[in-house]
């Protein structure tokens, strides 16, 4: 089966300026998750789609980070403005209902750069 | 959230060496999953575990749920240039998987 697809590889924007990442998971696979890993660190969970319901996005910063999943497939994850310290790895990794049994498929991230 | 403490934090071996590496959590998970992140790539799972106690091995690899619930292990026995990188455990609790710190492993010819 086709993994999960995420682009683009690598971004290198200014500080305040906006980054949209997408993801496009593996077929079938009601649950989405966006990740940011920082240089030296494990991912940390920034937001769980349900299909196109949030499930869980209290780690977010909601102040500059937004996300979506439209019609419960692709999903879109915003940072609106760039800080330094959002540079970052930004994982996309997705899983059949109930991901506690089966675990995480990732794709292989989106690597931002703020300057 | 939850903090996952992995050590060692760093490994260099010969090839050949055996590796054990072990993660431990103030909270009790009831699943844990070792994963493996090769540079520029996202975690790759290599063993799931679901039950206190549980040995499971996948090839050279053997992990193993702690009888705590607090912790896990993770064995790979006689080490070969492509085991390197930095291998993840992670446990989930409430609704999401908390990862490590990650251990960094460095095997050499």
């Amino acid at each position: 089966e086709a993994g999960v697809a995420q682009s683009p590889r690598y971004k290198i924007i200014e500080k305040r300026q906006s980054v949209a990442f997408w993801c496009n998971p593996i077929s079938g696979h009601a649950t989405l998750y966006w990740y940011q890993q920082i240089l030296g660190q494990g991912p940390k969970l920034l937001i769980q789609f349900q299909n196109n319901g949030v499930v869980d996005d209290s780690q977010l910063p909601k102040d500059r980070f937004s996300a979506e999943r439209l019609k419960g497939v692709d999903s879109t994850l915003k940072i609106q403005p760039a800080k330094l310290e959002d540079s970052a790895v930004y994982l996309c990794a997705s899983s059949w209902a109930g991901g506690q049994h089966y675990g995480y498929t990732f794709g292989s991230g989106t690597r931002l750069t703020v300057v | 959230g939850q903090q996952l403490n992995q050590s060692p934090q760093s490994m260099f071996i010969q090839e050949g060496e055996d590796v054990s590496m072990n993660c431990t959590s103030s909270s009790i998970f009831n699943t844990w999953l070792w994963y493996k992140q090769d540079p520029g790539e996202g975690p790759v799972l290599l063993i799931a575990l679901y039950k206190a106690g549980e040995l499971t091995s996948n090839g050279r690899l053997t992990a193993q749920f702690g009888i705590t619930r607090k912790d896990s292990f993770l064995n790979i026995s006689a080490s070969i240039p492509s085991d390197v990188g930095i291998y993840f455990c992670a446990g989930h609790g409430g609704n999401q998987f908390y990862f490590g710190t990650g251990t960094s492993l460095t095997v050499i010819p």
